[in-house]
């Protein structure tokens, strides 16, 4: 069966350290995977999705970025965190299949002060 | 572009009590339509989905269809329960290129619901 591994689950950061969130899918192949950021009052927001290895699409102009070096990994990042990057991130992981659900890591809530 | 919009919350229900939760959308061309739920501090999960007009989704106890007609998604279940207590989410599908097998979900901004005893 397959499985989304998120980590970590919660991250205090400073203003202006270096962001790194981990996202990996195991049994399946070739996933579509998706970042989304969950902020206080402002709904679910699709940050990034990639269709395959090294294949990204932004959503919105922000302070991340991110990226695909295997198949199965999905690695979110920031050079300098803003306060406004707080929020709870979830990575998302689909087959492609149009209509299809997503199944959803359990989260990171990231906090920067 | 296409949005979602959901009844803002929160909302308190005791149980056996008679859930709605609405849900809007705007969209271009012939979007499905899905129910997530988030409960606490976990993420989210599908709950029930349509994928055409007068399809009706249902998982649970919960039900939504898919109306047209109206826009219209909006979420119902007859009897409540605590274990219900959770945020909802309503989201839409749609692809950026017509027939590609890449799309996304937006989705509305979450009602969270608590059910009490």
């Amino acid at each position: 069966s397959q499985t989304i591994h998120q980590w970590p689950a919660t991250l205090v950061q400073p203003v202006g350290s270096p962001l790194s969130l981990e996202c990996t899918v195991e049994g399946t192949s070739n996933p579509n995977l998706y970042w989304y950021r969950q902020a206080a009052g402002r709904g679910l927001q699709l940050l990034f999705y990639s269709v395959g290895i090294g294949q990204i699409s932004s959503e919105v102009p922000q302070n991340l970025s991110a990226s695909r070096p295997q198949d199965r990994q999905f690695i979110l990042s920031s050079k300098k965190l803003l306060l406004s990057d707080s929020g709870f991130y979830l990575c998302a992981w689909t087959s492609g299949v149009a209509n299809e659900k997503l199944f959803f890591g359990s989260g990171t809530q990231l906090s920067v002060l | 572009g296409n949005s979602v919009t959901q009844m803002e919350g929160p909302v308190t229900l005791s149980e056996e009590a008679f859930l709605t939760i609405n849900c809007t959308y705007t969209a271009t061309g012939y979007p499905s339509l899905f129910w997530y739920v988030q409960y606490p501090g976990e993420g989210l999960q599908l709950l029930l989905k349509a994928t055409k007009a007068d399809d009706k989704g249902s998982n649970k106890g919960f039900e939504a269809t898919y109306r047209k007609e109206t826009t219209s998604f909006h979420l119902e279940k007859g009897s409540v329960q605590v274990s219900d207590s959770a945020v909802y989410f309503c989201a839409l599908s749609h692809s950026p290129v017509q027939g590609g097998s890449n799309y996304k979900l937006t989705f509305g901004k979450g009602t969270l619901l608590t059910v009490n005893p």
